[in-house]
């Protein structure tokens, strides 16, 4: 079965440090897919990043980069020098043929000026 | 280009009376699905549909939830009666269907639904 394991429940951290969010998944699939999706306080999902199983380098957009390793089944995701518009829940996803996605349980970052 | 438009926004209603969600997917995206999302939770598949046809609807509760994509656009999710258990955001994407399997979904806002 798959599982999406997003431990950290809450993050806080003060405007301009750099902040990394956890994802740990299990899948039996060797070909996959990989999800970060932003939920501001408007509620709308906001599409980050999709990677599949195949490819491992490392994506770095903007202030945004994602740590991708099949060896420890990790895909973390790391802002560098946040800000307050960062601030929101993040959820991190997979799926087998990108039909179906399990997210995680996500993770609510805030950021203090 | 447009995004994912739900409506409404917003639904405060009494339990055991019917509710129904609209949903009309980006422009070009032939597969739609609804998902519910809990509170501290991330969102769960409902039913997800490739044009008109339900294609994995295994998680929906068929005994009260209903849903329909009559044109292979638009479509709506009905929930008759409504129980308390139901509160939830009710939440849209749509995508495209490409050779390999599924591209990105994209999903619209939500409608966020309170049963008194």
């Amino acid at each position: 079965a798959q599982k999406v394991t997003q431990a950290q429940t809450e993050i806080s951290v003060v405007e301009k440090e750099d902040v990394t969010l956890d994802c740990v998944y299990e899948t039996r699939d060797t070909t996959y897919y990989l999800f970060w999706y932003k939920q501001p306080p408007s509620g709308e999902l906001v599409f980050l990043i999709r990677r599949n199983s195949f490819d491992e380098q490392n994506e770095i957009s903007g202030r945004y980069s994602w740590n991708f390793q099949k060896s420890t089944s990790s895909f973390n995701f790391t802002i560098t020098a946040s800000q307050v518009v960062d601030s929101a829940v993040y959820f991190c996803a997979l799926s087998d043929s990108a039909s179906k996605i399990i997210f995680g349980s996500g993770t609510r970052l805030s950021i203090r000026p | 280009e447009a995004g994912v438009v739900q409506s409404p926004r917003y639904k405060i209603i009494e339990k055991k009376q019917p509710v129904a969600f609209w949903c009309n997917p980006i422009s070009g995206h032939n597969t739609l699905y609804w998902y519910l999302q809990n509170l501290g939770q991330g969102p769960e598949l409902l039913i997800r549909y490739e044009n008109e046809e339900a294609v994995d609807d295994s998680q929906l509760p068929k005994d009260r939830f209903s849903a329909e994509r009559l044109k292979g656009v638009d479509s709506t999710l009905k929930i008759q009666p409504a129980e308390l258990g139901d509160s939830a955001v009710y939440l849209c994407a749509s995508s495209r269907q490409l050779a390999g399997g599924q591209d990105t979904q994209y999903f619209g806002p939500g409608t966020r639904l309170t049963v008194l």
